[in-house]
């Protein structure tokens, strides 16, 4: 097992347009979470699936985003009508256990021009 | 609110020195926390976490964190600071109330070893 996986590694795009991002946990993992990260900031949450529901969503995560994990698995989060603020780092950890070690991704960069 | 702050953005200490760097955490009852470490184009790595018990926790990389309820504090340490130790170190706890790992971090203190 190669840990979280998240593609692409970088992603630019023009503001207005979408975006997706995939997220391969650790495959017996099925805890499921993404953060984002801003320059000189800590991460903070976005969202957290157990299996294939989504059990949590934080006000950071507006109408123009959504997030799924249709088979319990992989993970795509989706950003519409991107704007500039919302160039970040976008990280996604599992674990296989409610406080156990979160693994993390190397993250998607964002940048919206 | 529960919260978690690093007053030190950045810290710089010389090869071989120890170090220590500050947490304070804000919450009602005795929260769980950690240590997390993120190194330039890596994923953050869990260096360690405390739940309950002992109050001196071991971590990895030779690293130990130490949690004061008096103090709300739950500072990093180690003894001896090697160059690759370099990196940005993040302390975390939970959003709320049983919020398992969703958690909340600290803003991060950015550490750089002078040779």
């Amino acid at each position: 097992d190669t840990g979280v996986s998240q593609n692409p590694r970088h992603k630019i795009t023009k503001r207005g347009q979408n975006v997706t991002f995939r997220c391969d946990p650790i495959s017996e993992h099925n805890r499921l979470y993404w953060y984002r990260q801003t320059l000189g900031q800590g991460p903070e949450f976005l969202t957290y699936f157990q299996n294939e529901a989504q059990l949590e969503k934080s006000r950071l995560l507006s109408d123009r985003f959504s997030a799924e994990r249709p088979k319990g698995s992989f993970s795509t989060l989706e950003i519409q009508r991107t704007e500039q603020g919302d160039s970040a780092m976008y990280l996604c950890a599992s674990s296989s256990d409610s406080r156990g070690k979160l693994f993390f991704g190397s993250g998607t960069q964002l940048s919206v021009l | 609110a529960q919260s978690v702050t690093q007053p030190d953005i950045h810290i710089t200490v010389s090869e071989g020195a120890s170090l220590e760097l500050r947490c304070n955490y804000s919450y009602g009852a005795t929260p769980y926390l950690f240590w997390y470490v993120q190194s330039p184009g890596q994923g953050l790595q869990l260096l360690l976490k405390y739940f309950s018990g002992d109050t001196l926790v071991q971590g990895i990389k030779g690293f130990e964190a130490e949690f004061k309820r008096s103090q709300s504090s739950f500072n990093l340490r180690k003894p001896s600071v090697h160059w690759s130790d370099a990196a940005e170190y993040f302390c975390a706890g939970p959003r709320a109330n049983n919020a398992g790992n969703m958690l909340t971090f600290g803003g991060g203190t950015r550490l750089m070893v002078k040779p």
